[in-house]
Order: structure tokens, then C-alpha cells, then sequence
């Protein structure tokens, strides 16, 4: 079974700033996928950014980048510029590729505040 | 492209009701997945289906049936409904595959479910 933990809770950045956003998780899988979905107050859950495991390149998706750390399990958003409508509840995911069902387990949200 | 779709967006129950949700994908995805939303909780899996005519139990099962009559549509079904259903409930899907654009779940706008 796989898990995942993002640790913090709440943050807060000043507009055009730089936040990371933490997230660990755990598997016995070989072939995986991470993601990190955003979730506005409309509550709509947008795709922001993917990463395949066998790839050492972490994604970037415009100001959007992950780092990700294979052997610590590790797999942290950086959203630079932040912007107000950056404003959502972000929830880590990881996918189990390797068998038939790709499920979706979902750490439990960073709500993040932008400032103006 | 509707994309993935849900009916309804609101509902109020009363303990002990019956109801079922709806939902509904044009993209010709095998894969559909309800979960549930909670404060604090994240996303958690209710049941999934790998195919027309199939369903499989996600990690919170009880109290839920589902059926998957036709590919592009999956219900989810309350048949005595609890305080303790009281959540927003998403519907996402997925295509057969794992390459850009198709490892992907697609999520449907949410329906809020007050269980009085």
C-alpha cells in the first residue's frame, strides 16, 4: 500500500515570491507516478504537474517545478512568482503504474495563502 | 468535450435515504474512480471500475455500491445514507495508458452531500 504525507498543513507567501510545498511518500512499487493537483474555492481539482518516477529530470511546468529526491522519497512543489490565484488547497498524489487499476493515493492538502 | 460531468452538484438528505450519484465522461476512458472529501482528510477512494461491466472497492467501501452499466458513465449509490456521509464527492477518470495525456485523472466538479 502506498502513502502519503505533506506535513504542512497551512502557508502563506507574499505575492511574486518564492514557496515550496513538502511531500514524502512511500511504496514498494518499482514503476510509479507522482502528481500535484491545486483546488481552488471552486473546489474544480486541476492537474498542476506530473513526474515519472524512472525519470531523474524533475518536471517543470512553467512557474511550476517539483524536486524530487527518489531514494528519500521525496517529492516537493516550488512555485515561483506567486501569483493570488496561486491561492488553493494542494494535494500531493501518487499512482501505482506498475499494476492494472492506477489508483490515486492523496496526502491530506497544504492549504496556501498568497499575500498581495 | 464536457469532460467529466456529476449530477447532482447539491443534495440534502435525510438519514436513513437513499440516492444516487452521477457520473459521466466523454473522453472514452476505462478507468473511473469515486472518492470522498473530508476536512483534513484529502481524497479517499470509495469503489473504482476498470471497465464497463466491472467495479472493485476503494479504501472507504462501506455504505456505497456502484455499477458501471455502460463505459461512460459510472453511479455511485447510497442506500441508507448516514451523518457520517455528509462530504464532497468526486468523480474522476482515466485512460488505459502511461504516456503524456494519458496518465492522467480527470476529476468532475463535485457534488456536496449534507446527510441531516
Amino acid at each position: 500500500a502506498q502513502t502519503v504525507t505533506q506535513s504542512q498543513p497551512e502557508m502563506s507567501v507574499q505575492e511574486a515570491e518564492t514557496v515550496t510545498l513538502s511531500c514524502t511518500y512511500d511504496t514498494s512499487e518499482n514503476n510509479y507516478y507522482l502528481f500535484w493537483y491545486k483546488q481552488p474555492p471552486s473546489r474544480q481539482m486541476i492537474l498542476v504537474i506530473r513526474q515519472e518516477a524512472y525519470k531523474q529530470q524533475n518536471a517543470t511546468e512553467n512557474r511550476f517545478s517539483v524536486n524530487f529526491q527518489k531514494a528519500a522519497k521525496s517529492f516537493s512543489l516550488k512555485i515561483s512568482d506567486s501569483q493570488l490565484g496561486d491561492t488553493a488547497m494542494y494535494f500531493c498524489a501518487a499512482e501505482n503504474s506498475g499494476g492494472s487499476n492506477y489508483k490515486l493515493t492523496f496526502g491530506k492538502g497544504t492549504l496556501l495563502t498568497v499575500n498581495p | 468535450n464536457a469532460g467529466v460531468t456529476q449530477t447532482p452538484k447539491f443534495r440534502v438528505l435525510k438519514t436513513g435515504q437513499s440516492m444516487t450519484l452521477l457520473c459521466a465522461q466523454d473522453m472514452n476512458h476505462e478507468y473511473m474512480y469515486w472518492y470522498r472529501q473530508d476536512p483534513g482528510m484529502g481524497l479517499r477512494l470509495i469503489h473504482y471500475s476498470v471497465g464497463e461491466g466491472t467495479t472493485a472497492k476503494g479504501e472507504v467501501p462501506d455504505g456505497y455500491n456502484v455499477s458501471r452499466l455502460k463505459k461512460q458513465n459510472f453511479l455511485l449509490g447510497l442506500e441508507s445514507a448516514a451523518p457520517s456521509q455528509t462530504s464532497v464527492y468526486f468523480c474522476a477518470s482515466r485512460s488505459r495508458g502511461t504516456g503524456v495525456g494519458t496518465d492522467t485523472q480527470y476529476f468532475g466538479p463535485g457534488t456536496r452531500l449534507t446527510v441531516l
